[in-house]
């Protein structure tokens, strides 16, 4: 089976901190892909990265960066000086060709930044 | 690009009415899906369809609800009759579809229609 687990279900910080949100998978499949999706409060789901299971090279954009770790089973996500519009839920999602290309979310991370 | 569009935006009833829930995805997307998110949690999938058929229904209520993507394309939701436990937001998204070209597994979403059950 397949599942999502993201144990913080709400994180503070204050503006300009950085922050890790934490994502841990289960799948047995060999090949699956992974997403962070982004959901503001107008319920929108917005896409922010997409990570093969063959591509353990972590990513940077800009103020995020991902870090993908096979042998742990884990698919990190941090922010790095926090800003107030980086509040938002947080969702991690595991998909693969196998399932017919659904996407499985975990629970949310619900991240408030105050200034 | 349009994106994909849901309406209504939001609906209130009460129990035991029916309600509908209408998508039209993004040109050209062969697969669509319908999601149930409940406050607090992450959405969870109800049904997906490839084109005008059904891939994946295991999870979809089918004494209460039922789904249609007639010519593959536009989808409505139906919820008949509602229960409390159907508040929730019901979400659209649609993809490529597995196998096609340049399909990156990559999910676009609608802005939801959030379903209040009273």
């Amino acid at each position: 089976a397949q599942k999502v687990t993201q144990a913080q279900t709400e994180i503070s910080v204050v503006e300009k901190e950085d922050v890790t949100l934490d994502c841990v998978y289960e799948t047995r499949d060999t090949t699956y892909y992974l997403f962070w999706y982004k959901q503001p409060p107008s319920g929108e789901l917005v896409f922010l990265i997409r990570r093969n299971s063959f591509d353990e090279q972590n990513e940077i954009s800009g103020r995020y960066s991902w870090n993908f770790q096979k042998s742990t089973s884990s698919f990190n996500f941090t922010i790095t000086a926090s800003q107030v519009v980086d509040s938002a839920v947080y969702f991690c999602a595991l998909g693969s060709y196998n399932q017919g290309g659904k996407l499985i979310f975990g629970q949310g991370t619900e991240l408030s930044v105050k200034p | 690009e349009a994106g994909v569009a849901q309406s209504p935006r939001y609906k209130i009833i009460e129990k035991r009415q029916s309600v509908a829930f209408w998508c039209n995805p993004i040109s050209g997307h062969a697969t669509l899906y319908w999601y149930q998110q409940i406050l607090g949690q992450g959405p969870k999938l109800l049904i997906q369809f490839q084109n005008n058929g059904v891939v994946d229904d295991s999870q979809l209520p089918k004494d209460r609800f039922s789904a249609e993507r007639l010519k593959g394309v536009d989808s409505t939701l139906k919820i008949q009759p509602a229960k409390l436990e159907d508040s929730a937001v019901y979400l659209c998204a649609s993809s490529l579809g597995p196998g096609t070209s340049g399909n990156t597994g990559e999910l676009f979403f609608g802005e939801g229609s959030r379903l209040t059950v009273l």
